[in-house]
């Protein structure tokens, strides 16, 4: 089970923000971040827990290992508001978290 | 340009059946495993399925494991997800995925295929 926290944050355009995502049991570092839009197809940001996906802006970082995990937006970009979910590829069923909904304040 | 197109879903009675396909184009379909990840109304994403890329290795979760099945034809660079006994709590935006062995993700989705279930 994968558990995201905040469910949701609100936050200004310039903002350093920190989503955490923390495993039921140890994953080594087999977590992927995505950022879903409404109406499009979820993208990868950030996978095997810190290794940033071709095209994707260097202001998304992802650190962590064991159980225990986050995603670092250094400075908020407009188009930064989305939802963003942690995922396990460790075993099956290959879980994601809740969910973090990122809001303009 | 990698992508990949969902189609076949739309409205059915619970306890109907439907089959959504995934075509994928732009790369080599059967060097990648591909996966069948859901969002129920106002819910987070839900995976639900893998396929290996050659040999049929096959996972469900369980909340479809007995329903659900999961195929691909690499001839057709394909992949496909029966789904019998349909509930409403399956009435989702069902998205395919390309899975990518060396990092244990899924690095391009389709832009998913509705299914309703609904009397």
């Amino acid at each position: 089970q994968m558990t995201q926290s905040p469910s949701s944050l609100s936050a200004s355009v310039g903002d350093r923000v920190t989503i955490t995502c923390r495993a039921s049991q140890s994953i080594s570092s087999y977590l992927t971040w995505y950022q879903h839009k409404p109406g499009k197809a979820p993208k990868l940001l950030i996978y095997a827990a810190s290794s940033l996906q071709s095209g994707v802006p260097s202001r998304f970082s992802g650190s962590g290992s064991g159980t225990d995990f986050t995603l670092t937006i250094s400075s908020l970009q407009p188009e930064d508001f989305a939802t963003y979910y942690c995922q396990q590829s460790y075993s099956t069923p290959q879980t994601f978290g809740q969910g973090t909904k990122l809001e303009i304040k | 340009q990698e992508q990949l197109v969902e189609s076949g879903g739309g409205l059915v009675k619970p306890g109907g059946s439907l089959r959504v396909s995934c075509a994928g184009s732009g790369f080599t379909f059967s060097d990648y495993y591909m996966s069948w990840i859901r969002q129920a109304p106002g819910k987070g994403l839900e995976w639900i399925s893998y396929i290996s890329s050659r040999d049929n290795t096959i996972y469900y979760a369980d909340s479809v494991s007995g329903r659900f099945t999961i195929s691909r034809d690499n001839a057709k660079d394909s992949v496909y997800l029966q789904m019998n006994s349909l509930r409403a709590e399956d009435t989702a935006v069902y998205y395919c995925a390309r899975g990518d062995y060396s990092s244990s993700s899924m690095d391009v989705w389709g832009q998913g295929t509705t299914v309703t279930v609904s009397s």
